[in-house]
């Protein structure tokens, strides 16, 4: 069974930084894409970044772009979302997804969420 | 980028009835369609990919049409454990989009 855990959320003043970790397991974790997709309280989705089952490439949203960096230890089943320069439009609950393929695809599993807070 | 447009935003049914919900595309995303559902308090769950293809485990009575820009998801008699939200994503081009949800409630 394809489980996918986020961890490294909580409540961080604008300008900050926070690491976020998405651990895997249930399935053979390099040989699928990945990515992170947000969800501000009370509103849809909003997809934010996704990597290649090898790391070697990486997508971002216009919105993130420049300030996130996704990456992903196929060593350890993780994948991690590096945020930086926080603001409080950055303030939703951040999926872990797998894609159905190495490089693309829809999302086929989902964790359960880890909640960021941008206030001070 | 890819606008993708659901409509209604809020549909009232009955237990029973039939429910249909509509996405649209800013421009063609082949089959490259999929559709999740959403309860409160959950993560999303995938329900169809490629536009018409049933996930593993979701029950026949959820189906999907369509391709290029005009999706359909319908739900042929609604159970009372299908209140929730729907999301349609196209799959096709970066940046992937996903469109604003419609909340199926009932009536």
């Amino acid at each position: 069974e394809v489980q996918l855990v986020e961890s490294g959320g909580g409540l961080i003043q604008p300008g900050g930084s926070l690491r976020l970790s998405c651990a895997a397991s249930g399935f053979t974790f390099s040989s699928f894409a990945m990515a992170w997709v947000r969800q501000a309280p009370g509103k849809g989705l909003e997809w934010v970044s996704a990597i290649t089952g090898s790391g070697d490439a990486s997508v971002y949203a216009d919105s993130v772009k420049g300030r996130f960096a996704i990456s992903r230890d196929n060593s350890k089943n993780t994948l991690y979302l590096q945020m930086n320069s926080l603001s409080a439009e950055d303030t939703a609950l951040y999926y872990c997804a797998k894609r159905a393929a190495a490089d693309r695809g829809h999302f086929d599993s989902w964790g359960q969420g880890t909640l960021v807070t941008v206030s001070s | 980028e890819i606008v993708m447009t659901q409509s209604p935003a809020t549909l009232s049914v009955s237990p029973g009835e039939r429910a249909t919900l509509s996405c649209g595309a800013s421009q063609s995303v082949n089959s490259n369609l999929a559709w999740y559902q959403q309860k409160p308090g959950q993560a999303p769950r995938l329900l169809i990919y490629g536009a018409s293809t049933r996930a593993t485990g979701i029950p026949a009575r959820f189906s999907g049409s369509g391709s290029g820009t005009e999706f359909t998801l319908s739900i042929s008699s609604l159970q009372s454990e299908d209140f929730a939200f729907y999301y349609c994503q196209q799959y096709y081009n970066w940046p992937l989009t996903f469109g604003g949800g419609t909340q199926v409630e009932s009536k």
